[in-house]
């Protein structure tokens, strides 16, 4: 089974611009969950969806936003980009079952920001 | 406010000895303990879990304790090797009413290395 793939791996953005990072978790797998990993902080809990909806944000500002598909692939967009923003952006997958639930959660290798 | 610390940021130790990661909480509503091992550029492995309403659980070389009345939780890996250097997490989750709603809280992680 594929893992959880995220795209792209590097990007480089400046200040103001803004930017989509897409992930595609694993098959079968509906709960997307988005973190922010920094050297200072490390990782920090951004959202995560769960059948397209919302269902839990952490403490970051409205300039972070994401969303889910049908298909369970979810994209998360930061704007008005500033260097503080400047992270590794990882996404996790998990599978729930009826009745029960995983925490277990299954990362992607994470999208690396700049910002300059 | 860091709800989960992982107070050591690093630790180092012989090829073939015991290796003891640890772990504290402050938010006494967490109810499942996780740890993650992560290499460079790559995201976060699962390794191994354990729920509150268990005092220790096992899986091969890892074993993970945990004492609630104290607010900690433990990884030993025994016996050591050099291929377990990378940064280990923590990680903490409330239990959610619905069984799916669910974030993890990470510490700032531990970094291991195994020498040979």
């Amino acid at each position: 089974k594929a893992g959880v793939t995220q795209t792209p791996r590097y990007l480089i953005k400046t200040r103001g611009q803004q930017v989509t990072l897409s992930c595609s978790p694993i098959s079968g797998h509906r709960s997307v969950s988005w973190y922010q990993q920094t050297p200072g902080q490390g990782l920090q809990f951004l959202f995560e969806y769960f059948s397209e909806t919302q269902r839990n944000k952490g403490n970051f500002p409205g300039r972070f936003s994401g969303r889910q598909f049908s298909n369970s692939r979810s994209e998360m967009n930061v704007s008005t980009l500033e260097l503080g923003d400047s992270a590794l952006y990882l996404c996790a997958s998990s599978f729930i079952r009826q009745g029960q639930f995983s925490y277990e959660q299954y990362f992607g290798p994470g999208t690396r920001l700049t910002v300059t | 406010d860091q709800q989960v610390k992982q107070n050591s940021p690093s630790l180092s130790v012989q090829e073939g000895r015991i290796s003891i990661l640890n772990c504290d909480y402050t938010n006494s509503m967490f109810d499942y303990f996780l740890w993650y091992k992560k290499y460079p550029a790559e995201g976060p492995t699962f390794l191994i879990s354990i729920s509150s309403i268990k005092d220790k659980n096992e899986d091969g070389r890892f074993t993970v304790f945990l004492n609630k009345s104290a607010k900690h939780l433990s990884l030993h890996i025994v016996p050591s090797q050099p291929g377990d250097s990378a940064v280990y997490f923590c990680a903490a989750s409330r239990l959610y009413s619905g069984g799916s709603n669910y974030k993890l809280t990470f510490g700032k992680g531990t970094l291991l290395t195994v020498n040979p």
